[in-house]
């Protein structure tokens, strides 16, 4: 199977909002809720931001926000911080029961 | 709080086998499937595969680039997961992180990562 499909960078302003999408097919993305999305700083191990689609773990902040239409998701960061620069990546589970993640977006903060 | 501390990790000939190990505290660790995703340098996210619970069956999937090669094994009583990688290619070069598994597809805690170098 093929990875999720993300746009390779994306950048925006502090105070700005940001969307990066993740592409799929009707075998994951399209025929599940279980999209995830992960923030990974250099270094450091990744970090659980959303959860089935649209759901955030104690302790993150409600400037990420995730959705989906069809075969893409798409994971919202409003009202951008210094801090947010880091790597993106999207999960989705599959019809093989198997896990698929995205390429990374790599978000710069201006 | 929720710990996981992968070990094992290190330079190895390709076709070599190692195995590494994970140990969790902080948590029912027999009550969760746990994880493997890889990280080769400069790329992406790889998931390698996961251990149901034994109240799931204890039953385990693998990414089909691993599979036939690698084994997920688990000890509740120890709290530790395995991952048995045989047959090694210099492709498996990567960091290799231990997850817990939180729902059906996500991963809500990670260890700091264990790295594997296959080279001659």
């Amino acid at each position: 199977q093929s990875a999720l499909t993300q746009p390779a960078s994306v950048s925006g302003s502090p105070g700005q909002s940001i969307t990066i999408s993740c592409t799929g097919t009707s075998n994951d993305v399209g025929d599940y809720n279980y999209v995830s999305w992960y923030q990974q700083h250099p270094g450091k191990a990744p970090k659980l931001m959303i959860y089935e689609v649209s759901n955030r773990p104690s302790g993150v902040s409600n400037r990420f926000s995730g959705s989906k239409s069809g075969n893409t998701a798409s994971l919202t960061i409003s009202g951008l911080q210094a801090e947010d620069e880091a790597d993106y990546y999207c999960s989705s589970y599959t019809s093989s029961n198997t896990l698929l993640f995205g390429g990374g977006t790599k978000l710069t903060v201006l | 709080e929720v710990q996981l501390v992968e070990s094992g990790g290190g330079l190895v000939q390709p076709g070599r086998s190692l195995r590494l190990s994970c140990t969790a505290s902080g948590f029912t660790f027999g009550d969760y499937a746990m994880s493997w995703v890889r990280q080769a340098p400069g790329k992406g996210l790889e998931w390698v595969g996961f251990i149901r619970s034994k109240a799931y069956g204890g039953t385990t999937e693998y990414a089909a680039s691993v599979k036939g090669r690698v084994t997920i094994s688990r000890d509740d009583s120890k709290s530790i997961a395995y991952l048995q990688m045989n047959s090694l290619k210099t492709e498996d070069t990567a960091v290799y992180y231990c997850t817990r598994r939180r729902g059906w597809g996500d991963f809500d805690y990670w260890g700091q990562g264990t790295l594997v170098t296959v080279s001659s």
